[in-house]
């Protein structure tokens, strides 16, 4: 069973600096892109980032880019966010999800998720 | 940027059919997923690839997807379909970037 928890969330003041963690089980973690989609509160789905399965290639939101930074550890199976500069703006739930990749067209879409961690930007 | 564009919310009488659009440029041309959220929960994956479902998505769920208009369909609708229906494409034409619809919130009457 594919099971992805996420953890790192918390509050943070603007300007801050957070790392969110999520360990992946129940599959073969470093066969698969994984991404991270943040909802903030009341409001829709929002892709964040993903990364391809070795970990060489990163994609972003341009909402995100130059603040945060996508990695993961194959060897430990955890995928990592790292968030700085933070603002209000960037204050929602944050999902960890696996990544399947159309083979055709290279793009990726989201066939399990985790259930999330909260950060919350605020002084 | 790529946009997708929702209707804000679908009611349905059980037992009716429900349609879900997502508008897009050219959707047609680009593999539509769509995804389930009910409250408190984290999104399902109900169809890829336009119109295929993951197993153990009930066949009730459909996808199509042409021109500029991709739609989900749910029928014979249950009380236990009411949740908030996100489409999502993958922008390949400029940087490589995730894309989702605003969502739609289908109410069961």
């Amino acid at each position: 069973e594919v099971q992805l928890v996420e953890s790192g969330g918390g509050l943070v003041q603007p300007g801050g600096s957070l790392r969110l963690s999520c360990a992946a089980s129940g599959f073969t973690f470093n066969n698969y892109a994984m991404a991270w989609v943040r909802q903030a509160p009341g409001k829709g789905l929002e892709w964040v980032s993903a990364i391809t399965a070795s970990g060489g290639i990163t994609y972003y939101a341009d909402s995100v880019k130059g603040r945060f930074t996508i990695s993961r550890d194959n060897s430990k199976n955890t995928l990592f966010l790292q968030m700085n500069s933070l603002r209000a703006e960037d204050t929602a739930l944050y999902f960890c999800s696996k990544c399947r990749v159309l083979v055709a067209s290279g793009g990726y879409y989201f066939d399990f998720w985790g259930q999330g961690t909260l950060v919350t930007v605020s002084s | 940027s790529y946009v997708l564009t929702q209707p804000p919310s679908v009611s349905v009488a059980p037992g009716k059919t429900a349609r879900i659009t997502c508008g897009g440029n050219n959707i047609g041309s680009k593999n539509v997923h769509w995804y389930q959220q009910k409250p408190g929960q984290a999104p399902v994956l109900v169809i890829y690839h336009d119109s295929d479902r993951p197993s153990g998505i009930p066949e009730r769920f459909s996808g199509s997807n042409s021109g500029n208009t991709a739609t989900l369909t749910i029928s014979r609708v249950e009380a236990g379909d009411e949740a908030d229906y996100y489409c999502q494409v993958w922008d390949s034409n400029s940087a490589h970037q995730g894309v989702f619809g605003a969502g739609t919130q289908v109410t069961v009457l």
